[in-house]
């Protein structure tokens, strides 16, 4: 089973829209955190943002907001008034608490190709 | 207050040629992963290193690549005889030293930014 699932390969959004790009995740550890990086087109990977299982609030920063439901295993990330450097892939990423001792590793879902559009 | 830094952003080499990546991890960072990422893919997870520990390379392919973190000096990852195949980018992540090993690591990975490796 997919550990990440990012279902939209690619998405439009007007410049200055709302736009969410999904995630649904797999894990039976009551513990994990998840994250999304943005990658534009120059390749580097650069963080945006994070939530931990058990925080009781969404995580924001700046126009990024993760849309956290626990319940339903999604961590859509939400981002608000689009600008054209927007325009990049965006990866969900999680991390599990694993074994004791072990490596927490992270695993990356396929990615969302998002375009903004003038 | 520089990121992560890797070297060479592009290399190629020809098959059954070696080629060596170089990742330097932010300052304070003691924790370094690398990443490969094929074309029109995510990221997957190849090598955990700590300073002169192989901590989990269960994402390495068994045979040509190996990886290293000596106390002094960048992550070397190497990959002997190159194939095809191997074209891909590859990322370096860093991040300082983690907290109690049950509890999930918060610190975030912070990414390079990637040498992409092309072979002929």
């Amino acid at each position: 089973a997919q550990k990440i699932t990012q279902t939209q390969p690619g998405m439009f959004v007007q410049e200055k829209e709302a736009v969410t790009l999904d995630c649904t995740y797999d894990t039976s550890d009551p513990s994990y955190g998840l994250f999304w990086y943005k990658q534009p087109s120059s390749g580097e990977m650069i963080f945006l943002i994070y939530q931990g299982s058990y925080d009781q609030q969404n995580a924001t920063e700046g126009r990024y907001s993760l849309n956290f439901q626990k319940a339903r295993k999604s961590a859509n990330l939400v981002i608000s008034a689009s600008q054209l450097g927007d325009s990049a892939m965006y990866f969900c990423a999680m991390r599990e608490r694993g074994r004791p001792g072990g490596y927490q590793k992270v695993t990356f879902g396929i990615g969302t190709k998002l375009q903004v559009i003038p | 207050n520089a990121g992560v830094m890797q070297n060479p952003r592009h290399l190629v080499r020809r098959r059954g040629q070696e080629a060596r990546l170089r990742c330097s991890p932010m300052k304070g960072h003691s924790h370094v992963y690398w990443y490969r990422q094929l074309p029109e893919e995510g990221l997957k997870f190849m090598v955990y290193l700590q300073k002169e520990n192989i901590i989990d390379e269960s994402g390495m392919p068994k045979e040509r690549f190996s990886a290293e973190f000596p106390k002094e000096g960048p992550s070397i990852l190497r990959i002997q005889q190159v194939v095809r195949g191997d074209s891909a980018a590859y990322f370096c992540a860093s991040s300082p030293p983690g907290g109690h090993p049950w509890a999930v690591n918060t610190d975030t990975q912070y990414f390079g930014p990637g040498t992409r490796l092309t072979v002929l």
